[in-house]
């Protein structure tokens, strides 16, 4: 059965810090890995998609990272605004077809001014 | 207004009530999921369906039930709700075109269900 973990389950840092989320998974068979964004009390938010036959995805300060054979994934948020915070959530996608996603807990994240 | 959306928002009820929550879509996409999440555990599969006469079981079946009504309506039931069944609930969509369709899932904002 897939487990997908994220490290840290919290993180706080201040405006302007570049950090990084990380997403590991068992089951390095995977068709494609997806990184969301949850705000307090609303739906999730697809951020970033990358294919298992991809090395990274960029969408303006967000780059993702995907090691399939180490199963092992990053989420880079480059210069930190407040506007960051919320909780980011990893899940992969293991074959494809008929297969449905397996979402890692997630990582909260605050932004100080 | 919203691709995918979800009623009630907030749902209060007691125990042994048969609840629905309903989930339409205007997306037009052929696939439709339920999930549940709560603190702690993430967010977890109830049921998913392919397509109109398509109905599968997610990690987490037990005690709920689904319609496909349409290719736009996914309604979640809860036939006898239980105060373990409090949490947020959410349903999303994907479509898939073709072999190569990354099938990416957009959801709705959710609703939150309290079970007393």
């Amino acid at each position: 059965k897939q487990e997908v973990t994220q490290i840290p389950a919290a993180l706080s840092v201040p405006e302007g810090e570049n950090l990084v989320l990380n997403c590991s998974f068992t089951d390095s068979a995977i068709y494609n890995l997806q990184w969301f964004r949850q705000d307090p009390g609303k739906g999730l938010t697809s951020l970033l998609l990358i294919q298992s036959s991809q090395r990274e995805q960029t969408s303006g300060r967000l780059n993702a990272s995907l090691d399939k054979s180490s199963g092992r994934s990053t989420l880079y948020i480059a210069a930190s605004q407040p506007g960051d915070s919320a909780t980011y959530l990893c899940a992969v996608r293991e074959n494809s077809g008929y297969s449905t996603l397996t979402f890692g807990k997630g990582t909260m994240l605050l932004v100080s001014p | 207004d919203a691709d995918v959306t979800q009623t009630p928002r907030n749902r209060i009820t007691k125990t042994g009530k048969r609840i629905m929550l309903e989930c339409s879509q205007t997306k037009g996409h052929d696939r439709m999921y339920w999930y549940r999440q709560d603190p702690g555990l993430g967010l977890r599969l109830i049921y998913y369906s392919f397509d109109v006469k398509d109905i599968n079981k997610g990690e987490i079946s037990d005690g709920y039930s689904v319609s496909r009504q349409a290719q736009a309506k996914f309604s979640l039931s809860l036939e006898s709700a239980i105060p373990n069944q409090t949490a947020l609930y959410f349903c999303a969509t994907s479509e898939r075109r073709g072999f190569l369709s990354t099938d990416t899932q957009y959801f709705g904002p959710g609703t939150r269900l309290t079970v007393l």
